[in-house]
């Protein structure tokens, strides 16, 4: 029930489509679904995050759309670019601790 | 403001060494985490702390051990090293409640 399932493992886009990565989670005690991105050699870093109580999130061209009933969320990167690049992980968190809960990740490539 | 700070970037021990993966924030954070991360297989806790003297084990404890005698350090520690224990380590803190993970650059272990 602690299990956050992402895919795909790995996407292939060239530059401005519109790669889309997908999660899944069980426990409906998460309250919090942010998105790390990852570059070779870095720690992930937080990109966008969204809490149940919206459909929807943006910034800028990265997009996070939840849904509740599904228990499902998944991350939208609009016009990619080549510097988008990177490993995408998924996480989840909430109810009686703060730890988060991480999928397994997606490598993207853009290609130019 | 250095953030997250993670020595050695590298390392390589053998089989029954020891060692110690240290973690610095200069954030005031209370709250920190050390993640593992292997191919294929994201990010899992082994331990994490919220606060000088509180730890606690988190999905993966087997075979390391931590302490947390100030709020801004946070040290791994390897025992008996096992080749199972090759993998990249990041440290993460985050200030009390509010989810948002910084992450170190990690520290990139290797048992042989």
């Amino acid at each position: 029930q602690q299990q956050v399932k992402q895919s795909p493992q790995s996407l292939i886009v060239q530059k401005g489509g519109i790669p889309i990565i997908n999660c899944a989670y069980e426990n409906t005690a998460f309250d919090y679904f942010p998105w790390y991105q990852q570059f070779p050699g870095k720690g992930p870093a937080l990109l966008i995050a969204i809490r149940p109580d919206v459909s929807e999130k943006k910034e800028g061209r990265f997009t996070i759309s939840f849904n509740k009933s599904a228990k499902q969320f998944s991350l939208h990167i609009m016009d990619s670019q080549p510097g988008d690049s990177a490993t995408y992980f998924c996480a989840a968190g909430g109810g009686a601790t703060n730890k988060l809960i991480f999928g397994t990740g997606t490598l993207l490539a853009v290609q130019p | 403001n250095a953030g997250v700070t993670q020595t050695p970037k590298f390392r390589i021990l053998k089989i029954g060494q020891s060692m110690t993966l240290q973690c610095t924030q200069d954030m005031n954070h209370n709250y920190m985490y050390w993640y593992r991360q292997d191919p294929g297989m994201g990010l899992k806790l082994i331990y994490y702390s919220v606060g000088a003297g509180i730890t606690d084990k988190g999905e993966v404890p087997n075979g390391y051990n931590v302490s947390r005698s100030t709020t801004e350090d946070f040290p791994l520690r390897l025992e008996l090293a096992a080749p199972s224990q090759t993998s990249v380590y990041f440290c993460a803190s985050e200030a009390s409640g509010d989810y948002g993970y910084t992450f170190g650059s990690g520290t990139r272990l290797t048992v042989v």
